[in-house]
């Protein structure tokens, strides 16, 4: 089975601007999780959607955006982006049996200048 | 959700078993213990999962004593490629849960 697939890999923003990530789940699985992770903040859960909805959320201001379609396909936004916003982006998904075993894909590396 | 506390740094020599201890004393009943590892610039990979006692696949070994407050990751003879941050969740195992990752414990294996 193919893993888990973000796009893009690497990005570079203004402030202010918006910014769309896309991720592709392991196939079968309907669970995509989004996390930020930063040096001084580590690894930060942003949210989780399963079938189409968010299950959950993590603590991160209304401009972190995200939604799944019904391939499981999932994509998270940020608009008004700030300097801090620059991190890498990861997204998991999980297998309906064992939804603790996430499969990360390798990330999206955000910049925002 | 049961908050975890793991040594934030660990050095080791290749060839030597590892073993990190996650305190957890919090936990639920229905709860999991799952351990991660990341590498730098790259997504956490799921390493081991379990209840109690003792499990064990090709990569490690989980150890649980009965009262679940914490349980042990072993690394077998590691090797320089083991050098990453190692991570203790503890949590349901289901949809709809906040994964919460903490600071990790940094594993340097040193030739």
């Amino acid at each position: 089975k193919a893993g888990v697939t973000q796009t893009p890999r690497y990005l570079i923003k203004t402030r202010g601007q918006q910014v769309t990530l896309s991720c592709s789940p392991i196939s079968g699985h309907r669970s995509v999780s989004w996390y930020q992770q930063t040096p001084g903040q580590g690894l930060q859960f942003l949210f989780e959607y399963f079938s189409e909805t968010q299950r959950n959320k993590g603590n991160f201001p209304g401009r972190f955006s995200g939604r799944q379609f019904s391939n499981s396909r999932s994509e998270m936004n940020v608009s008004t982006l700030e300097l801090g916003d620059s991190a890498l982006y990861l997204c998991a998904s999980s297998p309906p049996e064992h939804p603790n075993e996430q499969f990360f894909g390798p990330g999206t590396r955000l910049t925002v200048l | 959700l049961a908050k975890t506390t793991q040594p934030i740094s660990m050095d080791s020599y290749e060839g030597q078993e590892v073993n990190i201890t996650c305190s957890h004393n919090n936990i639920a009943t229905n709860d999991y213990i799952t351990w991660y590892q990341q590498f730098p610039s790259q997504g956490p990979r799921f390493i081991i999962q379990g209840y109690k006692t003792k499990v064990t696949n090709e990569v490690a070994s989980l150890f649980i004593p009965a009262d679940r407050k914490s349980s042990t990751l072993s690394l077998p003879r590691v090797s320089l490629s083991d050098t990453a941050v190692y991570y203790c969740l503890v949590g349901p195992d289901n949809y709809g849960q906040n994964f919460v990752f903490g600071p990790g414990t940094r594993l340097s294996v040193l030739p």
